[in-house]
């Protein structure tokens, strides 16, 4: 089993929809969480970090359940902008980050 | 201010050759970490570097060493070029914080290596 766990997509996603991602983790002695974005042939850049009792950040919401291990994000009003790549990552107890693979979003006219 | 940037861009070599990617932290970061990420994966720690050693490392071959110099900049190396090594390679900077654990990690480009 992979220590960090997401549905690949790719999700297609009409402009203004709701769409939610969840990614599950092996470790339960993890301590942070992120979601990171990647655009194609790019670099990750940190979206936000996940916190114990949820955060929110405009149209994004984080949200951790450790007793299911998993996070999930939420982007509400979709834009086309949105189209990208979500990396799940996990601070192992070893200070090493640990990725899922991604999930493709596409927004779609 | 300058994020974190790496060198080269793009590079081809051959099977069995040896490559060098140097990568410069963003200002005031003092940890550098390189991460493999394959086409259609996630980023895969190689190894972290922090005062000049080696801190931490992934599940990677004697062939991907590196180095830290005084000024905090970094270089991957890789020897003996192998196929399954085309990738983007991915230079991330971040500080220690209490704990010992790093701040929010910044990435740079990266560099794409093709062996032929």
């Amino acid at each position: 089993r992979k220590e960090v766990e997401q549905d690949p997509g790719p999700f297609n996603v009409p402009e203004g929809a709701t769409v939610a991602f969840n990614c599950t983790y092996s470790n339960s002695a993890s301590q942070s969480f992120f979601w990171y974005r990647q655009d194609c042939r790019k670099e990750p850049k940190l979206l936000m970090s996940v916190y114990s009792s949820g955060n929110e950040d405009g149209r994004f919401t984080a949200q951790l359940n450790r007793a299911s291990q998993y996070i999930s994000l939420l982007i509400r009003d979709s834009k086309l902008s949105d189209s990208a790549t979500y990396l799940c990552v996990v601070l192992g107890s070893n200070y090493q980050l640990i990725w899922g693979a991604g999930t493709k979003l596409i927004i779609k006219p | 201010d300058a994020g974190v940037t790496q060198s080269p861009t793009h590079l081809i070599k051959t099977r069995g050759q040896q490559v060098t990617l140097r990568c410069s932290p963003k200002s005031g970061h003092d940890t550098v970490s390189w991460y493999q990420q394959a086409l259609g994966q996630g980023p895969q720690f190689i190894f972290q570097y922090y005062e000049e050693e080696e801190r931490q490392r992934g599940n990677f071959p004697d062939r991907f060493s590196g180095h830290q110099f005084p000024n905090y900049s970094s270089e991957l190396n890789v020897n003996a070029l192998l196929l399954g090594d085309s990738a983007l390679y991915l230079c991330a900077s971040s500080r220690i914080i209490a704990g010992g654990s790093t701040d929010t990690q910044y990435f740079g480009p990266g560099t794409r290596l093709t062996v032929l």
